[in-house]
């Protein structure tokens, strides 16, 4: 079965850049989606297709991936943007989520 | 604007079969090139998949529950619905209707319901 591998708990700054990571066997293949999710609430996709944002999301949210590892980035953090966010991939029909990090705006 | 809503009991007793239901509006599940699917998250952990449904009979599940869930279509009331037999405590969670499509991710969702697996 087809595992994504993402840190716990990622911190940062307010106003700084923070990113983090999805891990997966050759992810770079894959159109790798990325959602947030706060306390109490349903996800929000934030990135699709690895590198999109739907319409709403600020431009402060981007993504990138390549050949293990996806990153989503988020720059000028700011506290409403603590949060969980998942990465998720589709692998041989069967969708896949990381196991989620939580971002803490200090 | 689409819009997708769970319902269901939210108390289920261990070894029978828990069953959800999803209201679309805004879009035909019948008409839709997207899957509509099913995502649960247990208490204080990740999203896991359970399964999803393209109109016409097409079904996917997530192979650690396949031999328990049964995702089907009602297009006369637009709705979608789980049915996941024999849980126990670990089927405890939020469970979310959403579409999604591989390359766009799941696009909308709803509000979740959370469902207790306790006797």
């Amino acid at each position: 079965s087809y595992e994504l591998t993402q840190p716990l708990s990622v911190s940062v700054a307010l106003g700084q850049t923070a990113k983090i990571a999805c891990g997966g066997n050759n992810i770079g293949s894959k159109n790798v989606h990325w959602y947030q999710q706060k306390p109490g609430q349903a996800p929000v996709l934030v990135i699709y297709k690895d590198n999109n944002r739907p319409s709403g999301i600020p431009e402060r949210f981007s993504g990138s991936n390549s050949g293990n590892t996806a990153t989503l980035t988020i720059t000028r953090a700011q506290a409403g943007d603590e949060a969980d966010y998942s990465c998720q991939v589709w692998h041989n029909s069967v969708v896949v989520f990381g196991g989620g990090t939580k971002l803490t705006v200090l | 604007q689409l819009q997708l809503q769970e319902s269901g009991p939210g108390l289920v007793k261990p070894s029978e079969t828990l069953s959800l239901t999803c209201t679309v509006s805004g879009d035909s599940i019948s008409k839709s090139s997207h899957y509509w699917g099913w995502i649960r998250q247990p208490p204080g952990k990740g999203l896991e998949w359970v399964g999803s449904m393209f109109f016409g009979g097409d079904t996917l599940y997530n192979p650690s529950l396949k031999s328990r869930v049964t995702i089907s279509e009602d297009t006369s009331k637009n709705q979608f619905s789980l049915r996941l037999r024999s849980v126990t405590a670990a089927d405890t969670a939020v469970y979310y209707c959403a579409r999604h499509l591989n390359i766009v991710g799941a696009d909308s969702w709803g509000l979740g319901t959370m469902v207790i697996v306790s006797a």
